[in-house]
């Protein structure tokens, strides 16, 4: 089965820890997004990558680090740094070109719920 | 400032009916846009893309429209089922070179009653 994989469903921590949250996917899609949902609301960019080793901030980057040492996978660190951590985390990837004038759909994992005390 | 508004009131339709959900968005010109279905605790997935020179886009029971004019998209959902009962967001690619980026509302949440 192809797909983009998140694990774990459900993560608690203690405030002041750093977490780091996994997102795999076997599709062989160059680009790999993370977003976090708060209640009620859409979804927000934290980091994006379009190729491996290379990722890019998005808008609210500040208190998060990412990785992409392999296509497959791209890991997100929550850090102590990040002020109201609690969130669903929601990891997706895509085709990516590089091409202009062309639009793909995004594949979403089923997100790993986040709750810092 | 850049906004992208979707009705955050929930829709409450009964089955069989049309559900007419509204994005519009501010200070964006987007070349593309789409549109998903997110179950309660679960990952969006992805239903229908249209291009900005395109009208109307169907799929099966769905419809979508794009009036770049009104900055405004309108997604249909016919004889609807409560299956059809998520939150659906629309999403805004902006289609510059920072590759596949999209930018979210905050979605609607639909109710289809039997």
């Amino acid at each position: 089965d192809g797909g983009i994989t998140q694990s774990p469903k459900y993560l608690f921590r203690k405030e002041g820890q750093n977490v780091t949250l996994s997102c795999e996917q076997n599709l062989n899609h160059d680009a790999m997004y993370w977003y976090r949902q708060d209640p009620g609301q859409g979804l927000r960019l934290i980091y994006y990558s379009q190729i491996v080793n290379d990722f890019q901030k998005g808008d609210i980057a500040e208190g998060y680090s990412v990785s992409r040492e392999k296509k497959e996978s791209f890991p997100l660190t929550v850090t102590s740094a990040q002020k109201n951590p609690t969130a669903f985390y929601l990891c997706a990837s895509s085709i990516d070109k590089g091409l202009a004038g062309v639009s793909y759909e995004q594949y979403f994992g089923p997100g790993t719920r986040l709750t810092v005390t | 400032s850049q906004k992208i508004e979707q009705n955050s009131e929930a829709l409450n339709i009964q089955e069989g009916k049309t559900a007419t959900l509204t994005c519009n968005y501010t200070n964006y010109s987007p070349a593309y846009l789409q549109w998903y279905r997110q179950d309660p605790g679960r990952g969006p997935v992805f239903l229908l893309l249209i291009r900005e020179n395109e009208k109307e886009k169907r799929k099966e029971r769905l419809k979508v429209t794009f009036d770049t004019t009104l900055k405004q998209s309108l997604f249909h959902i016919t004889a609807s089922q409560p299956a059809d009962s998520a939150t659906y967001l629309c999403a805004l690619d902006l289609n510059n070179n920072a590759g596949n980026m999209l930018t979210f509302g905050g979605g609607t949440r639909l109710m289809v009653k039997p």
